[in-house]
């Protein structure tokens, strides 16, 4: 158990719906991630926030979005869902530095169980 | 950008060696990661190198050549349960980009 928690576990609907997913990362842990994995494809970073403020986008779609709440926990908000969404979405967090400071640490990030979205 | 290569499947024998390579083209370098992921699981962490060099850890061992881009993670002793995907992930620096990034993975199957 990495102490990073995901909900749903699955979650099955409709195209054109909107879901949201949650996370709530590592106590003490100030970043958190969230990847994508289709199948038989690797991860893909979607977002990154720390202490609540956006810290790095990958290849997130417009019409997907995240936030990081006060308590540190996440949420990862899909509209207008098409079948290629489907897939295994995964949380991750790590502690993470002060801004701009280098990482000496392993500060590797712990994953959640992932949510696996299906889009009939 | 970056890129990130290894291969995308091996085959071993249970208690033998097996070494899954992996090379990446980076700027801002800052670490390698290897993960485990059984399959629809969550990937778990196995090693981290940012020196040069042998890192060991039980079973699992990881090197590092910055110079060369290349990283390898070595599994000793193979068992059943090793049978997963190996991530292989670099973290680099750049204008707010901290996340990893991940190459396809290398799924491995041991056999008896």
């Amino acid at each position: 158990d990495s102490g990073v928690t995901q909900t749903p576990k699955h979650l099955i609907t409709a195209t054109g719906q909107r879901v949201t997913l949650r996370c709530s990362p590592r106590s003490g842990d100030l970043s958190v991630y969230w990847y994508q994995q289709s199948l038989d494809q690797g991860l893909q970073f979607l977002i990154q926030y720390y202490n609540g403020e956006e810290r790095a986008k990958g290849n997130i779609l417009e019409r997907f979005s995240a936030q990081q709440f006060p308590d540190l926990h996440s949420e990862l908000n899909l509209s207008s869902l098409e079948l290629g969404d489907s897939a295994l979405y995964f949380c991750a967090s790590s502690v993470e530095g002060t801004s701009g400071a280098q990482i000496s640490s392993y500060n590797e990030q712990f994953f959640g169980p992932g949510t696996r979205l299906t889009v009939l | 950008g970056q890129n990130i290569d290894q291969p995308t499947e091996m085959t071993a024998t249970e208690g033998a060696i097996v070494q899954i390579n992996c090379t990446y083209q980076t700027s801002g370098f800052n670490g390698l990661f290897w993960y485990q992921q059984h399959a629809g699981e969550a990937p778990t962490f196995l090693s981290y190198n940012v020196l040069d060099g042998l890192e060991e850890k039980g079973r699992f061992s990881s090197f590092l050549s910055r110079s060369k881009g290349y990283s390898y993670l070595l599994l000793k002793e193979l068992q059943m349960k090793d049978s997963a995907s190996y991530l292989c992930a670099v973290r680099s620096w750049g204008a707010g980009r901290r996340a990893l990034t991940f190459g396809s993975g290398t799924r491995l199957q041991v056999q008896p």
